[in-house]
């Protein structure tokens, strides 16, 4: 099942704080969030795994809530080099194919000056 | 992280020939890979996973016959577009797990851009 992100697209302004969902209407085993540039390849960012777990780097963070239904990436102080699309990627619990990725259709960033 | 490289970056072929597309994980053996592919502007669908020693599992709606999978060893698997038509053309990108992190992580080729005419 194809988790819901939300927004679509956002514009902020250099320095600018941003928010990106990631939601399923069923529990999740994982979350895997990736920025790609145009014409580039996913670039992984943070896994989840943990109900309650928040975990960041630099000035990039993300949070998956008490139920595994849902997934925050946090841009604070946004840079020019955070454009992108983001995806979040969810995996169901362990078992047969448990590895796969399915992505959400993303959210296009764009930071302007 | 963990390094995967792709081979070849892009390539434009004729209609009706084949297309190998080598995926590899530089610095740890890949027990599995996985192959998406992205149309422009869309998200990342997966085609198939392929599993070192034995055979793929497709995705519905995944023609095994036409997108062969070999992933013959631990750091190498590639992906075959036989008798490839126009609308193949797309982005592929091979993604290798890293068995030595937490259980799903995936690291992703930088992708190969098929132009089929």
């Amino acid at each position: 099942q194809q988790p819901v992100q939300s927004p679509q697209a956002v514009i902020l302004r250099e320095g600018e704080d941003a928010v990106i969902n990631c939601s399923s209407s069923k529990a999740l085993y994982s979350v895997h969030w990736y920025r790609q540039k145009h014409g580039e390849a996913p670039v992984f960012l943070m896994i989840l795994l943990k109900g309650g777990e928040q975990k960041g780097h630099d000035k990039i963070s993300a949070s998956f809530n008490e139920k595994k239904q849902q997934s925050s990436l946090y841009l604070t102080a946004s840079q020019l080099s955070y454009s992108g699309t983001y995806f979040c990627g969810t995996t169901g619990p362990p078992g047969a194919g448990s590895y796969q990725l399915t992505f959400g259709k993303g959210t296009k960033l764009s930071v302007i000056p | 992280g963990a390094v995967v490289s792709q081979h070849p970056s892009w390539v434009i072929c004729k209609s009706g020939t084949s297309v190998k597309i080598e995926c590899r994980s530089l610095d740890f053996q890949a027990t599995t890979m996985f192959w998406y592919r992205q149309f422009p502007k869309q998200s990342l669908m997966l085609m198939a996973t392929s599993n070192e020693g034995s055979k793929a599992t497709y995705e519905q709606g995944v023609e095994k016959d036409k997108f062969l999978i070999n992933h013959a060893s631990l750091t190498l698997s590639t992906l075959t577009v036989t008798s490839a038509h126009p609308e193949d053309s797309s982005f592929y990108i091979c993604s290798a797990r890293d068995p030595g992190l937490p259980q799903e992580t995936q690291y992703f080729g930088p992708g190969t851009r098929l132009l089929v005419l």
